[in-house]
């Protein structure tokens, strides 16, 4: 069965620094994709980096970035330039590829709840 | 875009009591899913609809959860009876497709809380 790993529970930032959030999965599937999903207290879960499996080439967006590492099946988000609206929790999350027409369930870690301070 | 659109917000009933949730997916997204997220934990995939059909409900408790997407478009969750440890955020999804390559968009989920 999948997991996805979050061993950070709590997380604390100043505004303007960088932070990584560390994220671990355990596959046999060789094709799968990895999100990094942000939860404000509105509970709303929103979309903030996804990365294909079959890419070496880390997520970029904006100020989010990924540390994909395969290998290791690691999968780090670094926020720059923290801001305030960034308090939230994130959730990393997990899909593999499934055959053609077969159901493919999104799997999510515990979460990490990151505050950014003043 | 309008994004996926759930009501009520909020719900607080009794244990034993019957409940239920409404959601619109994002328009043309022919896969809808239901999650439910307990305080503290990540969300937990409930049920899965390919247009009106059933793809995957193994974790859906059958005996008091049903759910339903009768033409393919809005879907209902319903418990009945609840218990307290039903207490968590119900969220809503939808992705264009099946498959893993389509990104899944949330709602803002309903949150009920069963005393």
């Amino acid at each position: 069965a999948q997991t996805v790993t979050q061993s950070q529970p709590e997380m604390s930032v100043q505004e303007a620094e960088t932070v990584t959030l560390s994220c671990t999965y355990d596959t046999s599937e060789n094709n799968y994709y990895l999100f990094w999903y942000k939860q404000p207290p509105s509970r709303q879960m929103i979309l903030v980096i996804r990365q294909e499996a079959y890419k070496q080439q880390n997520a970029t967006e904006n100020r989010f970035s990924v540390n994909f590492q395969k290998a290791a099946k690691s999968f780090s988000l670094k926020i720059s330039d923290s801001q305030l609206g960034d308090t939230a929790m994130y959730f990393c999350a997990f899909i593999e590829s499934l055959l053609t027409g077969t159901a493919s369930k999104l799997t999510f870690g515990t979460g990490t709840r990151l505050q950014v301070t003043l | 875009e309008a994004g996926v659109a759930q009501s009520p917000r909020y719900k607080i009933i009794e244990k034993r009591q019957s409940v239920a949730f409404w959601c619109n997916p994002i328009s043309g997204h022919a896969t809808l899913y239901w999650y439910q997220q307990i305080l503290g934990q990540g969300p937990k995939l409930l049920i899965q609809f390919q247009n009106n059909g059933v793809v995957d409900d193994s974790q859906l408790p059958k005996d008091r959860f049903s759910a339903e997407r009768l033409k393919g478009v809005d879907s209902t969750l319903k418990i009945q009876p609840a218990k307290l440890e039903d207490s968590a955020v119900y969220l809503c999804a939808s992705s264009l497709a099946l498959g893993y390559g389509n990104t899944i968009y949330f709602g803002e989920g309903s949150w009920l809380t069963v005393v």
